[in-house]
């Protein structure tokens, strides 16, 4: 099956400082999206990217598809951006509408 | 947006009973709906793939007669949890996904079952 890999695992910022955040991933796919996860466990839509570039506020993505890659750019962070950051990827082939989910990268932002 | 909510939010129960988890999609149709499980610290596992009006496709490993889904109409899926063990304490969330050009997933709040 499809590989989806998140780096990095962790990290640790201070407010306002900027992020990126990456995810790989072994196979042509259908759809990519970014999730953030709060800590009540509810997963929140960021952005369906499977090509190009998206903005919204603070936060924005890029997946070169070609190369197999997605970047999620979080700037002047808050306090309120902790939690965990999934990639998750709907393979091409087979178009099942499955979405595979990589490991995570848990933020936290200190005041 | 699109919402998803699940029902309950949180299950206690004992070990032996069943437990009957709710998807809904509020304000859209959703002819597929997923089911992820998710342990602490961990990410999201597929369980299994509901389509409304026929049997769900379950990934490997899951057992389908211990894992129950029912998608009986565009907006609702169920997941029953059957004979339930401690071992089947977990975070389990379900998905809907949108239908167009840019079809997307959209995951309910989760419930967390824990089983004495």
């Amino acid at each position: 099956g499809i590989q989806v890999e998140q780096s990095p695992p962790d990290l640790i910022l201070q407010e306002g400082a900027n992020s990126t955040l990456r995810c790989n991933f072994s196979d042509s796919v259908n759809n990519l999206q970014w999730f953030h996860q709060n800590p009540w466990g509810q997963l929140i839509n960021l952005f369906y990217i499977p090509s190009g570039t998206k903005q919204n506020g603070r936060l924005s993505a890029t997946t070169v598809a070609t190369e197999r890659y997605s970047l999620l750019y979080i700037s002047s962070s808050q306090t309120t951006d902790s939690g965990v950051y999934f990639c998750a990827v709907e393979r091409k082939a087979g178009n099942t509408g499955k979405l595979i989910f990589g490991q995570g990268t848990t933020l936290q932002v200190k005041p | 947006g699109a919402v998803v909510s699940q029902h309950p939010s949180r299950v206690i129960c004992k070990s032996g009973t069943s437990v009957k988890i709710e998807c809904r999609s509020l304000d859209f149709q959703a002819t597929t709906m997923f089911w992820y499980r998710q342990f602490p610290k961990q990410s999201l596992m597929l369980m299994a793939t509901s389509n409304e009006g026929s049997k769900a496709t379950y990934e490997q490993g899951v057992e389908k007669d211990k894992f129950l889904i029912n998608h009986a109409s565009l907006t609702l899926s169920t997941l029953t949890v059957t004979s339930a063990h401690p071992e089947d304490s977990s975070f389990y969330i379900c998905s809907a996904r949108s239908t167009g050009p840019a079809p997307t997933q959209y995951f309910g709040p989760g419930t967390r079952l824990t089983v004495l």
